[in-house]
């Protein structure tokens, strides 16, 4: 079945990168996504690929996709403590002629000032 | 553009009641598709509405139901709330599929 898998946790120091890894199973993706959630609020997109890019740049962050290793990542340069929050990775795929979002679990990165 | 906007955003039912929980799509989405989040399972897929129609559905009990209206609003109802049933509800909108999905703020459901 389609899984997606991250990191549970990730911590840094304000002011290094922060790389925040994905795996998934399905090699069917069209889009990709990457989400924040802050403490109590719902989830809001921060930026997006689709399965036929390797990389796209988008300010202070940077998605890769390597589709042969169902690998997605995202970097986020000159992390400030504003940053923390959990960071959920999704895949869109078409399966049994719907398409559907697979979620993954999430991971909490902790800023340290 | 408005967001996508959820009410209540809080919510506190006794067992054995019922909830409904309404979304407002950003204007123009037709597609909304709810979620239920809890610390322990995730995000979980409950179901997605396209121009009043369900289109998909995960795997959560009948007592779980939604509908779509003609202007893309929509509700979701959860009959004989269980404890288990405590968690933030998500909606999402997008224009359609495959299409990068919104999200609004959550309803909280606490059952005693």
């Amino acid at each position: 079945g389609e899984d997606v898998e991250q990191s549970l946790f990730l911590s840094v120091r304000e002011g290094d990168s922060s790389v925040i890894n994905c795996t998934y199973t399905d090699s069917s993706s069209t889009y990709l996504y990457w989400y924040k959630q802050e403490p109590g609020a719902g989830l809001q997109l921060l930026t997006y690929i689709f399965s036929n890019m390797d990389m796209k740049q988008d300010q202070r962050l940077t998605v890769l996709l390597n589709k042969k290793d169902k690998h997605l990542s995202l970097r986020i340069a000159d992390t400030q403590t504003g940053d923390s929050a959990i960071y959920f990775c999704a895949v869109g795929i078409f399966t049994s002629g719907t398409y559907k979002y697979i979620f993954g679990t999430g991971t909490r990165l902790k800023v340290l000032a | 553009k408005a967001g996508v906007t959820q009410t209540p955003r809080y919510l506190i039912k006794t067992r054995g009641q019922q909830v409904t929980l309404s979304c407002s799509p950003i204007s123009g989405h037709r597609s909304v598709s709810w979620y239920q989040q809890t610390p322990g399972q995730g995000l979980q897929f409950l179901f997605e509405y396209f121009s009043e129609t369900q289109r998909n559905k995960g795997n959560f009990p009948g007592r779980f139901s939604g509908r779509q209206f003609s202007n893309s609003r929509s509700e979701m109802n959860v009959s004989t709330l269980e404890l288990g049933d405590s968690a933030l509800y998500l909606c999402a909108s997008s224009l359609g599929v495959p299409d990068t999905q919104y999200f609004g703020p959550g309803t909280r459901l606490t059952v005693l």
